[in-house]
């Protein structure tokens, strides 16, 4: 079936560099796209979303990147902190409004 | 942003038993509520959607006598884990929404242990 999937899923990026999270997807039918982040133990945390009528979107050091044409979306992440240490899950909605989530990219940020 | 409280946080039951966890949005009334299963080092997956006053509608492959939902007020939804079994063991999350179309917001989550 249709399905959300991320390339890497773990990645380790120096403490202050930027780091990028990616994220493909199959439904071309799906319109709304949405970055949570989730700590150990945690629920999902609401990062950023983008409409599939954008193809970038910009937040507080977060930036979401949509690519249409390649089914890609991408999350960049500036000046990484300890604190962004975390499991990100990319999600999609699409038809009935039911999230799906992508498998989920392990980041760890290196003091 | 919105806050969606579920409890209990952790639970550890025997085997055989039955679980009940609580999804409550606190400062919102909520339509829809949903529940997630996740297992170790995995994704979410949808378990059922929940609406206020109707019967949850379950995703496939989820046995709806086992995991009974009631979503009977617009700010509780719960879900009870009937006869719990160690592969029933998982982190169960509950998320809410005001209207079709919103955010959806999310619980922190039960991990649940069955031994």
């Amino acid at each position: 079936g249709e399905s959300v999937g991320l390339h890497l899923p773990t990645l380790s990026v120096q403490e202050g560099d930027n780091s990028i999270i990616n994220c493909a997807y199959s439904n071309s039918a799906s319109d709304y796209f949405i970055w949570y982040k989730q700590e150990s133990g945690k629920g999902p945390q609401f990062i950023i979303d983008i409409r599939s009528n954008m193809d970038k979107r910009q937040g507080q050091r977060v930036t979401v990147l949509l690519n249409k044409t390649v089914k890609h979306l991408s999350l960049q992440i500036a000046a990484t902190q300890p604190g962004d240490s975390a499991v990100y899950f990319c999600a999609e909605i699409f038809g009935n409004e039911k999230l799906t989530f992508g498998t989920g990219t392990r980041l760890t940020i290196i003091p | 942003g919105a806050v969606v409280s579920q409890h209990p946080s952790r639970v550890i039951c025997k085997s055989g038993t039955s679980v009940k966890i609580e999804c409550r949005s606190l400062d919102f009334q909520a339509t829809t509520m949903f529940w997630y299963r996740q297992f170790p080092k995995q994704s979410l997956m949808l378990m059922a959607t929940s609406n206020e006053g109707s019967k949850a509608t379950y995703e496939q492959g989820v046995e709806k006598d086992k995991f009974l939902i009631n979503h009977a007020s617009l700010t509780l939804s719960t879900l009870t884990v009937t006869s719990a079994h160690p592969e029933d063991s998982s982190f169960y999350i509950c998320s809410a929404r005001k209207t079709v179309g919103e955010k959806l917001f999310f619980g922190s989550g039960t991990q649940l242990s069955v031994l």
